[in-house]
């Protein structure tokens, strides 16, 4: 069964630092999601992608964080300056569509933790 | 954010038992309700949905109801087995927004 994947598993990184996290969405999806869950909180919503745009983004979302989508395979998470408060899971997600009856596929998340 | 909330951190039941899992929301204009599973280590995994203008869906042994007048769903498990234990989150979605709104997650354990 196809699945999303992401590398790496766990990216431990010092505050001030830049990092990329990497995502491998299902090769037929078009739309891409990046979520994140701090530790004991909830799964939040980042941002949404699609045709090398970015269709929605939340008020997490600030200037310290950018989407790409370098090749025909990957999509890639990049936080500029990280900070202490950015420790948390990231998950990547697709859609085949962006219909709201068209579930969002989750990769296992990066574990983030600035130090 | 408090629009989807599940109020019970965590729930056990007996194999075999039915498992049942709540979600409140506050906002009318939601359109979608989904339920995902989630095992350590792993991302969400989707499970079953429902469409706001119905008010059940059945996929094998699990079961959704959606009471809009309530603003309440619930996830039915029926027979729970022990490989159901993981931490269920109900999410939320807008036709007019991409992004999933999802509670705070329910641990559900399954005993032998």
């Amino acid at each position: 069964e196809p699945e999303v994947t992401q590398t790496p598993s766990h990216q431990v990184t010092q505050m001030g630092q830049e990092v990329i996290l990497r995502c491998v969405p299902i090769s037929n999806h078009l739309y891409f999601y990046w979520y994140r869950q701090i530790l004991g909180q909830k799964v939040e919503f980042l941002v949404s992608f699609y045709n090398n745009e970015i269709s929605e983004k939340s008020e997490i979302f600030d200037d310290q964080f950018s989407v790409e989508r370098p090749d025909g395979s990957n999509f890639t998470l990049k936080i500029r300056s990280t900070k202490l408060e950015d420790s948390a899971m990231y998950f990547c997600a697709s859609s085949e569509t962006p219909d709201v009856s068209y579930e969002q596929y989750f990769g296992p998340g990066t574990r983030l933790t600035v130090t | 954010d408090q629009q989807v909330k599940q109020n019970s951190p965590s729930l056990s039941v007996q194999e075999g038992r039915i498992s049942i899992l709540n979600c409140d929301y506050t906002n009318s204009m939601f359109d979608y309700f989904l339920w995902y599973k989630k095992y350590p280590a792993e991302g969400p995994t989707f499970l079953i949905s429902i469409s706001s203008i119905k008010d059940k869906n059945e996929d094998g042994r699990f079961t959704v109801f959606l009471n809009k007048s309530a603003k309440h769903l619930s996830l039915h498990i029926v027979p729970s087995q022990p490989g159901d234990s993981a931490v269920y989150f109900c999410a939320a979605r807008m036709d007019s927004s991409y992004k999933l709104i999802f509670g705070s997650g329910t641990r559900l354990l399954v005993r032998p």
